[in-house]
């Protein structure tokens, strides 16, 4: 089945720590997003990538990092300099937006990130 | 800024009956439209989409309505079940900024 896999469904952070949260897509989608999710909340935008080997800011991206060296792959880094990244964190890919006009994200089934 | 969002936080029906779950957006320029449905613990999922030349689509059981005229949207959802019980978000896309934005969410409860 075609489909969004994210690992690992929980993850925990000690001070100081970076984590790396893993999104992998079979959709063969060109485009790759991360929002964190806070209670009560709609997704923000962290990072997001329309092609291999680049990637761009979105509205919260202070805090975290991202590479895309392969197509279906978009890691997630969480590192110490975000001070509250307690939240779920939820990977989407689609067909390119721009040229094709909006098109769904389709999303995987999220990481629980917690602060020990 | 642009935003999009929600005119109910909760709303609750009965098994069977229909449901009207409702989305305000501010952005003029936005061109499309999507519902997504959220469960506890898991990541949206697509439910049904509209772009700005319509007014209305309809899926199984669900339909969509665009307003334009009062920048409003709107997800019926017929013969409501309990497996509908979840949180929908609506989201609008602006070509401009090439990207959605997703409103706060409304929790839809089912009572049997």
């Amino acid at each position: 089945d075609g489909g969004i896999t994210q690992s690992p469904k929980y993850l925990f952070r000690k001070e100081g720590q970076n984590v790396t949260l893993s999104c992998e897509q079979n959709l063969n989608h060109d485009a790759m997003y991360w929002y964190r999710q806070d209670p009560g909340q709609g997704l923000r935008l962290i990072y997001y990538s329309q092609i291999v080997n680049d990637f761009q800011k979105g509205d919260i991206a202070e805090g975290y990092s991202v590479s895309r060296e392969k197509k279906e792959s978009f890691p997630l880094t969480v590192t110490s300099a975000q001070k509250n990244p307690t939240a779920f964190y939820l990977c989407a890919s689609s067909r390119l937006q721009a040229g094709w006009g909006g098109q769904p994200q389709h999303f995987g089934d999220g990481t629980r990130l917690s602060i020990l | 800024g642009e935003s999009v969002g929600l005119h109910l936080p909760t709303l609750s029906v009965q098994e069977g009956d229909n449901s009207i779950i409702n989305c305000a957006y501010s952005n003029s320029a936005s061109d499309y439209f999507i519902w997504y449905k959220q469960e506890s613990g898991k990541g949206p999922q697509f439910i049904i989409d509209i772009r700005s030349n319509m007014d209305k689509r309809q899926g199984q059981r669900v339909t969509v309505l665009l307003n334009k005229t009062v920048k409003h949207l709107s997800l019926q959802i017929a013969a409501t079940q309990p497996g509908d019980s979840a949180v929908y978000f609506c989201a609008e896309y602006t070509g401009t900024a090439s990207k959605l934005t997703f409103g706060t969410g409304t929790r839809l409860q089912v009572t049997l």
